[in-house]
Parts: structure tokens; sequence; C-alpha cells
């Protein structure tokens, strides 16, 4: 039973292309949240979809960011015209369905590092 | 808003020793999970215990016990005959329960834990 999957695990970027990075939730969960982990410090909530909707984006930067969990497929954090402070590590954590026993619990996957220089 | 406070930036410990790392939260709340995760140097965020906060009983995963004190919103994890694979970042999560919705986990700044031989 494979865990939350994502990739790619290190992502080199030049200030001002695109960052993708994918994440594939754990067979059975329908949740998929992301954090962003900056040097030094924990985890900060970003966003949380359900298979094609954004259920809660209130920590998402206004601009340049984006998420998506289409119907098939891995959800997507896109980063748009990167800048150095968007160099963290970024992590995907998926749930069971709400109501479900456990659905408490996020499962992580091991982070994204993206860099930008 | 929740908060999260881990006041021990760093802490260390001999093998086989025990150690209790702190962590107080504010909310005005009365259903909600609170958790410990450990970051190993690999990065990856692993789940250490979990703790409802409708429960009284204090949380138990073999080595490790959680102090879970709801008046004074504290939350303490100890950790009974430590081994060096426990050199970690411990970080103490928040987790509001919308009667069934999941919310988003909010985390403390973290505790950096060295186990010495």
């Amino acid at each position: 039973n494979a865990g939350v999957m994502q990739n790619p695990r290190h992502l080199v970027r030049r200030r001002g292309q695109e960052a993708r990075l994918r994440c594939s939730p754990m067979k059975g969960h329908s949740h998929v949240y992301w954090y962003r982990q900056l040097p030094e410090e924990g985890l900060k909530f970003m966003v949380y979809l359900q298979k094609e909707n954004i259920i809660d984006e209130s920590g998402m930067p206004k601009e340049r960011f984006s998420a998506e969990f289409p119907k098939e497929g891995p959800s997507i954090l896109r980063i748009q015209q990167v800048v150095r402070g968007d160099s963290a590590a970024y992590f995907c954590a998926s749930s069971p369905r709400s109501g479900n026993s456990g659905a408490n619990v996020l499962t992580f996957g091991a982070g994204s590092r993206l860099t930008v220089l | 808003a929740q908060t999260v406070t881990q006041s021990q930036p760093e802490m260390s410990v001999q093998e086989a020793e025990t150690v209790t790392l702190s962590c107080t939260y504010d909310t005005s709340e009365n259903n909600y999970y609170l958790f410990w995760y450990k970051q190993p140097p690999s990065r990856q965020m692993i789940l250490v215990i979990r703790q409802e906060a409708y429960k009284q009983q204090n949380a138990t995963e073999n080595r490790f016990s959680v102090n879970f004190q709801k008046a004074a919103k504290s939350f303490s994890l100890k950790i009974s005959d430590s081994q060096l694979g426990d050199t970690a970042m411990y970080f103490c999560a928040f987790l509001m329960n919308y009667g069934g919705s999941q919310g988003n986990l909010i985390f403390g700044k973290g505790t950096k834990l060295s186990v010495k031989p």
C-alpha cells in the first residue's frame, strides 16, 4: 500500500520560471492538503482540496500560486514566476473522506524541495 | 485564531533516559485533536501520537506518551528509554474538528531533539 507520493523530490528553478509539484494521495484517500515549510520553521497550511474542488485556500498566497486536484491524476501545486522567497519544502498530505474513522489523521508525503536560484 | 507554541527550540537527552517536550496551544473551541509529528533528517513527517480533546485519558504509543492538560491547554510529549533513532525535529500540531468536516493542521515551530550515546 503505497503512501503519499510526491514528485519531484528536488526541483531547481531560476527566478521567473514555473514550478509544478505533484502529489498522489494514499489509496482510498480523497482529501489532499498542501503545506509549506520554510527553513527552521514548522509547516504552514496552504490549501485543502477534494476531487475537482478547492475546499479551503486560506493559506495560499494571493498571486502566482494555484492548486488543483482533478478527477483523474495527481494533485498539482503550481507556482508561476518563482522568486527566491519561494524556496522551501512543500509537503502534501492526504486523509480519508470526512466521517471515516481516522479522517482527522493526515498522512504526509516525503516533500518536494524547491530551490530558486 | 488557534496558535501552537513550542518553547524549547532544542533539547538533548542521553540514550535510555526519559525526555519531555513541551507544547501549549490557544483556542476557544472545545472539540479538537492534538498531534505530535516527528521529522527525522530524511524530512519525512511521521505521526508519533494523537489525542482527542474529548478524551481525558492520555494517549500512549509504546515509548511515547502525552500529558494532556485541557484546562491549561498543554500537551507535552514524553519519550521513555530514548533511542538514537529518536533524534529528529518534533512538531506539535492542532486540528479543529468541525463536526465531521476537516480542518487544517496548525503546527508549532518544532523542538530539535538530539539523543546522545
